[in-house]
């Protein structure tokens, strides 16, 4: 059964940051990774999809990266915004289904 | 842009009530999934379906069931509503292996 872990739980960093957050799971035979966001009391919002031929994708100051080999993803932010502050998850599909890390909880500080 | 719609952003019911969610998405997507979300335990999968009049259950359907007469609405039922059924419910939509959209999210306080 696949799992999904994400780590760190949560983190506050100050604004003008780069950061990574790193997300890893168990059976590497995946055709796909999912980065989403999570505003409080709010859905979910797509950010990145990465396929297995990949190895990064980019979106504005968001990259992805995929290493299906050792079972890792990590999202870079780049140059941290207060807007930025929202719980990022990642998912990664077994057919049709997703299955999801818990997130990391990202603060951005003015 | 893809739009997936809920019924309700909020909802209050009474133990033993039957309640409806529904969910609508605009992009003639085949597939459509149905979440419950709580903390400590992350987004835990109801149900899905992957065609009109097709389901199938996912980690944890106890207590719940799903219709799907038409392609584009997805309803999930509590047959009986517990107030261990208090929790955010999300709708998803996707095509095939591709990005699953979200709907805004049901807040369902069960008393």
């Amino acid at each position: 059964k696949q799992e999904v872990t994400q780590i760190p739980a949560a983190l506050s960093v100050p604004e003008g940051e780069n950061l990574v957050l790193n997300c890893s799971f168990t059976d590497s035979a995946i055709y796909n990774l999912q980065w989403f966001r999570q505003d409080p009391g709010k859905g979910l919002t797509s950010l990145l999809l990465i396929q297995s031929s990949q190895r990064e994708q980019t979106s504005g100051r968001l990259n992805a990266s995929l290493d299906k080999s050792s079972g890792r993803s990590t999202l870079y932010i780049a140059a941290s915004q207060p807007g930025d502050s929202a719980t990022y998850l990642c998912a990664v599909p077994s057919g049709s289904r997703l299955t999801f890390g818990e997130g990391t909880q990202l603060t951005v500080n003015p | 842009d893809v739009k997936v719609t809920q019924s309700s952003r909020y909802l209050v019911k009474r133990t033993g009530e039957k309640v409806f969610l529904e969910c609508v998405q605009d992009m003639d997507h085949e597939n459509m999934f149905w979440y419950r979300q709580d903390p400590g335990l992350g987004l835990r999968l109801i149900y899905f379906s992957y065609d009109v009049k097709m389901k199938e259950k996912g980690d944890i359907p106890e207590g719940y069931s799903v219709s799907r007469e038409k392609k584009e609405r997805f309803s999930l039922i509590l047959e009986s509503a517990s107030t261990n059924q208090t929790s955010m419910y999300l709708c998803a939509s996707s095509s095939g292996w591709g990005t699953q959209y979200f709907g805004p999210g049901t807040r369902l306080l069960v008393l």
